[in-house]
C-alpha cells in the first residue's frame, strides 16, 4: 500500500539539540497526524492538524500542516532522552470525513549519542 | 489500565496453519480498526468498524483474511492457512467517533515459521 515519504529515515543527535523531520505525499490530506512508536508499542499520538497552514505545538513538539495540504513538519526542541523512537507521520483522504484509513509515512528514528 | 489491549502479544505459528487475534476497544469507543505493520515500515490500514458493522474491507490484504467484532465490543482478525509473508506486527485502534483521534494498542507481532 501507499507509505508517505519521510526524512530523514534516522536521526543521530545530541540531548539538547533540535530535531526537524518532514513528511510529504503525492496526494492531498485533510488531516495530517504525527505519532511515535516505541519498542514493542504501538503509536501514540502527539500532535492533530486539521488545516492547512496550521502550527500546534504539544510542549517541545511543534507541528505544520502545510499550505499545499501535501506535506508537514515536526519539529522537537531540546531533545531528551525519553524522545528517543520512531516517529510517523500520518495522513487521512481528502473526502474522508474522519480519520478511517490512515496513510502512514515510512517513519523517522531517533537516536540520542551520549 | 483502560486502554486497547490485544491478545496474545506475541504468536508463532506454522505455515498453513490458521491465528486469530483479539482486540478489546477503549470501552466507550464505537469505532475500531486494524492495521498491520511489517518491519521498517509504518502501519498499514486493513479495515475498520463502527459498532458491528464493518464499513471497509477493501485492504484486507486477500480472502485469508477476516476480521468480526459481533457484538460492537471487542474484534477477532483471523488469518487462515498463513503464510511467511504474514509475518508482521497487528496491530489495533480505536476512536471515540468518525474524526476523533485513534488510540493504539500495542499490537500482535506473528511469526510464521
Amino acid at each position: 500500500g501507499q507509505q508517505l515519504n519521510q526524512s530523514p529515515q534516522s536521526m543521530f543527535i545530541q540531548e539538547g539539540e533540535d530535531v526537524s523531520m518532514n513528511c510529504t505525499s503525492s496526494s492531498i490530506f485533510n488531516t495530517w497526524l504525527w505519532y511515535k512508536q516505541d519498542p514493542g508499542e504501538g503509536p501514540v499520538l502527539l500532535i492533530a492538524l486539521y488545516k492547512a497552514g496550521e502550527l500546534t505545538s504539544n510542549g517541545r513538539l511543534t507541528a505544520q500542516f502545510g499550505i499545499t495540504r501535501k506535506d508537514s513538519f515536526l519539529n522537537i526542541s531540546a531533545s531528551i532522552p525519553s524522545d528517543v523512537g520512531i516517529y510517523f507521520c500520518a495522513g487521512a483522504p481528502l473526502f474522508n470525513f474522519g480519520n478511517e484509513k490512515l496513510t502512514f509515512g515510512t517513519g523517522t528514528r531517533l537516536t540520542i549519542i551520549p | 489500565d483502560t486502554g486497547v489491549s490485544q491478545d496474545p502479544r506475541h504468536k508463532i505459528t506454522k505455515r498453513g496453519q490458521n491465528v486469530t487475534f483479539r482486540c478489546d476497544p477503549i470501552s466507550e469507543h464505537n469505532r475500531l480498526y486494524w492495521y498491520r505493520q511489517t518491519l521498517g515500515q509504518g502501519p498499514e490500514f486493513l479495515t475498520y468498524f463502527q459498532n458491528e458493522a464493518q464499513l471497509e474491507k477493501s485492504r484486507l490484504l486477500s480472502d485469508r483474511f477476516s476480521a468480526e467484532r459481533p457484538k460492537g465490543s471487542f474484534s477477532t482478525l483471523e488469518i487462515q492457512r498463513t503464510e511467511q509473508g504474514d509475518s508482521a506486527m497487528y496491530l489495533c485502534a480505536s476512536s471515540l467517533y468518525s474524526g476523533s483521534s485513534l488510540y493504539f494498542g500495542a499490537g500482535t507481532r506473528l511469526s510464521v515459521l
